[in-house]
C-alpha cells in the first residue's frame, strides 16, 4: 500500500507532555498538508508545505504547535506542553501541485488523547 | 465564517433509492469543490470532484451537480447500497496565490437501510 501513513495511531499523554507525529505521504506528491478533527466537525486545516518549504499557517497552530519536513518528503508534527483542548484527530494528507492537481489523499490519522 | 456548509447532520435512505447531499458555499473564489466520504477510525477518502467552471460530473453512481449562482451543490448516490453508510464531507479548494488548502463542511452522515 503506497498510501499516506501516519505514525502513530493512537497517542495518549498527560497534560503538559510533549508529543510529535510522524507522515509518511505518498512518493511523488509534493504537497503535504496537517489537519486536525474534533468530534461533529469537518477536517480543519491546520498548515500545509510545498516540497521543504512550509506556505501557509493557520491561526489554529499555536505557538506550542511545529511542523517540520525537512526534506520535502516525511513531516512531523510536535504539540508542546499539551493541553486537554488538544484532544483531536490528527490527519495527514498529500497532494500533487502541477499542470495535473491531484486530490488530496488522507492518511488514518493519529488520535491525540490529552488526559 | 464557515465557507462550506452541510447543513443536513444526517440523512437515512432506503437501499436502492437516491441519496442526496447538500452543501452551500460562500467563497466565490473556490476552484474545485470536492467530495469525501468517511468511515469510522480511517481517514477521509476521496470520492469525486467538480470543477468550478463546470455543472455537473459523474463516475458511476455518484454525481455532482454544481450551481454556482445559488453557491450550492449536492451529491447523489443512485442506486444507494448499505456500504455507502459513512459520513460526507463536502470541500472547496482554492490554488490561487498561497493557498491551496481544502475548506470542509461539518459533514452529513448517510444511513443506508437494508
Amino acid at each position: 500500500d503506497t498510501g499516506v501513513s501516519q505514525d502513530p495511531r493512537h497517542k495518549i499523554t498527560k497534560r503538559g507532555q510533549n508529543v510529535t507525529f510522524r507522515c509518511d505521504p505518498i512518493s511523488e506528491h509534493n504537497r503535504l498538508y496537517w489537519y486536525r478533527q474534533t468530534l461533529g466537525q469537518g477536517p480543519e486545516f491546520l498548515t500545509y508545505f510545498q516540497n521543504e518549504a512550509q506556505l501557509e499557517k493557520s491561526r489554529l497552530l499555536s505557538d506550542r504547535f511545529s511542523a517540520e519536513r525537512p526534506k520535502g518528503s516525511f513531516s512531523t508534527l510536535e504539540i508542546q506542553r499539551t493541553e486537554q483542548g488538544d484532544s483531536a484527530m490528527y490527519l495527514c494528507a498529500s497532494s500533487f501541485l502541477g499542470q495535473g492537481n491531484s486530490p488530496l489523499h488522507f492518511g488514518n490519522g493519529t488520535r491525540l488523547t490529552v488526559t | 465564517d464557515q465557507q462550506v456548509k452541510q447543513n443536513s447532520p444526517s440523512l437515512s435512505v432506503q437501499e436502492g433509492r437516491i441519496s442526496i447531499l447538500n452543501c452551500d458555499y460562500t467563497n466565490s473564489m473556490f476552484d474545485y469543490f470536492l467530495w469525501y466520504k468517511k468511515y469510522p477510525a480511517e481517514g477521509p477518502t476521496f470520492l469525486i470532484s467538480i470543477s468550478s467552471i463546470k455543472d455537473k460530473n459523474e463516475d458511476g453512481r455518484f454525481t455532482v451537480f454544481l450551481n454556482k449562482s445559488a453557491k450550492h451543490l449536492s451529491l447523489h448516490i443512485v442506486p444507494s447500497q448499505p456500504g455507502d453508510s459513512a459520513v460526507y464531507f463536502c470541500a472547496g479548494i482554492y490554488y490561487g496565490g498561497s493557498q491551496g488548502n481544502l475548506i470542509f463542511g461539518k459533514g452529513t452522515k448517510l444511513s443506508v437501510k437494508p
